[in-house]
């Protein structure tokens, strides 16, 4: 079964916009990940998060944590084109990842 | 080095028949992970090796499915008597221990398996 869930399920914006992904969880956590997934890289990891910090930054790429509401976002600012793919999150990692039902980012040039 | 890579890309298969899906882990990871994905939801944990030795398999979904990594290196996946539910994309993933509580998993591009 899938722990995560995405919201929403499908997004669809024009370049230069920001892109916000939701996630909620069930259990409780030690780190939380964002992947992407596309036709021609497969999936790759993006950023983890872990369970003590709030907020993390990478490049383009901001994700926020609360683990009072179980919940986390992906914010991707200034969106591009070869942003177009399906972005999870996930947790666990050391033995196995968890992940979503994801969301579908089409960006539009 | 190279990244994980599976064999074969494409597989189709006829009800009934057994299949057998290669994964090749980076060079030096101890760890690795089968998934499947089903098409539109993410992928769903199988299996994990660490060097020869399967230590969880409670997602595999029936004892159809059969995972071995001999030589601690190259796994293969094998499904016997395949049924249309199992049409999914198979991913292969691989880590390193780095004696870090989390180790990230680097994937190959799948086996997409349809069956008929």
């Amino acid at each position: 079964s899938q722990q995560g869930e995405e919201d929403p399920q499908a997004l669809s914006i024009q370049e230069g916009e920001n892109a916000t992904m939701n996630c909620s969880y069930k259990t409780s956590i030690n780190n939380l990940q964002w992947y992407r997934q596309n036709s021609g890289r497969g999936l790759v990891h993006l950023i983890l998060i872990r369970s003590n910090e709030r907020e993390k930054h990478s490049g383009r790429l901001r994700v926020t944590l609360d683990t009072s509401k179980k919940s986390s976002s992906l914010l991707i600012t200034a969106s591009r084109a070869a942003d177009t793919a399906s972005y999870f999150c996930a947790r666990g990692g050391y033995q196995k990842v968890t992940f979503g039902i994801g969301t579908k980012l089409q960006v539009i040039p | 080095g190279a990244g994980v890579s599976q064999s074969p890309r494409y597989k189709v298969a006829k009800r009934g028949q057994d299949v057998a899906l290669r994964c090749d882990p980076i060079s030096g990871h101890v760890s690795l992970f089968w998934y499947q994905q089903a098409l539109g939801q993410g992928p769903e944990f199988l299996t994990y090796f660490q060097n020869e030795a399967q230590l969880d398999k409670s997602g595999l979904p029936s004892d159809r499915f059969f995972a071995e990594r001999p030589e601690g290196s190259v796994s293969t996946l094998k499904i016997q008597r395949t049924q249309q539910e199992d049409s999914a994309v198979y991913l292969c993933a691989s880590s390193s221990r780095t004696g870090r509580a989390y180790n990230e998993q680097f994937f190959g591009p799948g086996t997409r398996l349809t069956v008929l």
